[in-house]
């Protein structure tokens, strides 16, 4: 049981450039989460799942995108890529009907 | 707009001494967590207060929920190195589990 699985685990890219961060979950759990950690300002949360083939908006969704094609796996895209997206990028998943939040390990992400 | 915010965002302590960090968020709600988080390393989960009057207590670490105040604390007793970390809360808009969490405190614990 790995729990909460993220690849890659860091990343550099360059202005304008794609890429996809992989978050991947064995527990079985319908809610699936992307948050994003920047210096002084905790983390917020980009985009969340409630299940399979679902996706809905969190609070600072501009420039991802994400799907939940599997319910196991959730994709999170940067189409082109900012400087501004410098961040360290958490997964989470947690199981319907209860509270905790698992996390995963995170993906640092550079943008220059 | 669900808003939390932790004070002080920097502690710095003696061992042994005792102190309170502080979260204080903007909207009712019944379910706060505390999390630790150590440098580059992901969050771990310390607490998961769900009711209002909650009491929760691992170690050296006690944390409490009072939603009529919208106020939670963990109270730290005789600080040990080892404590030294950041500190979250996150509070639950009890919509599909989304966490808005506070900025953070940041504890560093001296000899």
């Amino acid at each position: 049981n790995a729990g909460v699985t993220q690849t890659p685990k860091f990343r550099v890219l360059k202005t304008g450039q794609s890429m996809t961060l992989l978050c991947a979950q064995d527990m079985n759990h319908e809610y699936m989460y992307w948050y994003r950690q920047d210096p002084g300002m905790g983390l917020r949360l980009i985009h969340y799942s409630v299940g399979e083939g679902t996706t809905a908006k969190g609070e600072v969704p501009d420039g991802y995108n994400v799907s939940r094609l599997k319910k196991q796996n959730f994709l999170l895209g940067l189409e082109s890529a900012a400087p501004s997206q410098t961040s360290v990028y958490f997964c989470a998943s947690r199981v319907l009907g209860s509270y905790e939040q698992y996390f995963g390990p995170g993906t640092r992400l550079t943008v220059t | 707009e669900l808003k939390v915010e932790q004070n002080p965002l920097f502690l710095s302590m003696q061992e042994g001494k005792n102190y309170t960090i502080y979260c204080n968020y903007s909207t009712t709600s019944d379910r706060l967590y505390w999390y630790r988080q150590d440098p580059g390393k992901s969050l771990e989960s310390l607490f998961v207060l769900l009711s209002n009057g909650a009491v929760k207590q691992e170690g050296r670490l006690m944390a409490s929920l009072d939603t009529k105040a919208r106020l939670s604390t963990l109270h730290i007793t005789a600080a040990v190195h080892d404590l030294s970390a950041t500190y979250f809360c996150a509070v639950d808009d009890a919509s599909y589990g989304k966490l808005t969490f506070g900025q953070g405190t940041i504890l560093t614990v001296h000899p």
